[in-house]
């Protein structure tokens, strides 16, 4: 199976930290997407970012930012000066055959 | 009512019940999907509709039994469930199965007794 993996469980940062979670996925697609979705407590899982495996462009929105690099397989997602309000479990997810394939996850835990 | 709703958002059954689980999206998608998210693991795909047509069927045991009336409702009927079904089950949409972003709903944690 062509895994994504999220190596870091957990993180625990004290609040204005920069945390980075990590993302590495397989694939032998040439066409793929890139996904990384937020759950916090309540349960529900929102969405965050689409990146198409042509785009490496780097991608920032307000604290949040990510890392494309196709030559390592990796799509790295960075929280600048992090918030409690951050705290969440983080997913990274690739498409697949019209399906998405998620990492299990990272914990992030931001303290005050 | 926006996005993806879910009912109920918990649930306690026996194990010689049946009960169902309703997703409702509001967003226009013809693409509805079930996860199961257990304690410690990753999602796993339950099952795919697209158009209202079953396309993804990932070896989920027979006591579970999705239903898409419509584009915008999907069901999950549950009976003679295992504790180790209990978790939460989420459900999503999105605008095609083909590398679109998923919305997903708030989930219902299950739990078997």
């Amino acid at each position: 199976a062509q895994k994504v993996t999220q190596a870091q469980t957990e993180i625990s940062v004290v609040e204005k930290e920069d945390v980075t979670l990590d993302c590495v996925y397989e694939t032998r697609d040439t066409t793929y997407y890139l996904f990384w979705y937020k759950q916090p407590p309540s349960g529900e899982l929102v969405f965050l970012i689409r990146r198409n495996s042509f785009d490496e462009q780097n991608e920032i929105s307000g604290r949040y930012s990510w890392n494309f690099q196709k030559s390592t397989s990796s799509f790295n997602f960075t929280i600048t000066a992090s918030q409690v309000v951050d705290s969440a479990v983080y997913f990274c997810a690739r498409s697949q055959g019209g399906k998405l394939i998620f990492g299990q996850g990272t914990e992030l835990s931001v303290k005050p | 009512e926006t996005g993806v709703t879910q009912t109920p958002r918990h649930l306690v059954m026996g194990m010689t019940n049946k009960k169902s689980l309703k997703c409702e999206q509001h967003l226009g998608h013809n693409a509805m999907y079930w996860y199961k998210q257990s304690a410690k693991k990753p999602l796993e795909l339950m099952f795919v509709y697209s158009l209202e047509e079953r396309v993804e069927n990932n070896s989920v045991p027979s006591r579970f039994s999705p239903e898409c009336p419509n584009s915008s409702h999907l069901f999950l009927h549950l009976h003679t469930l295992q504790p180790e079904d209990s978790a939460l089950y989420l459900c999503a949409s999105s605008s095609g199965t083909s590398s679109y972003e998923q919305y997903f709903g708030p989930g219902t944690r299950l739990t078997v007794t």
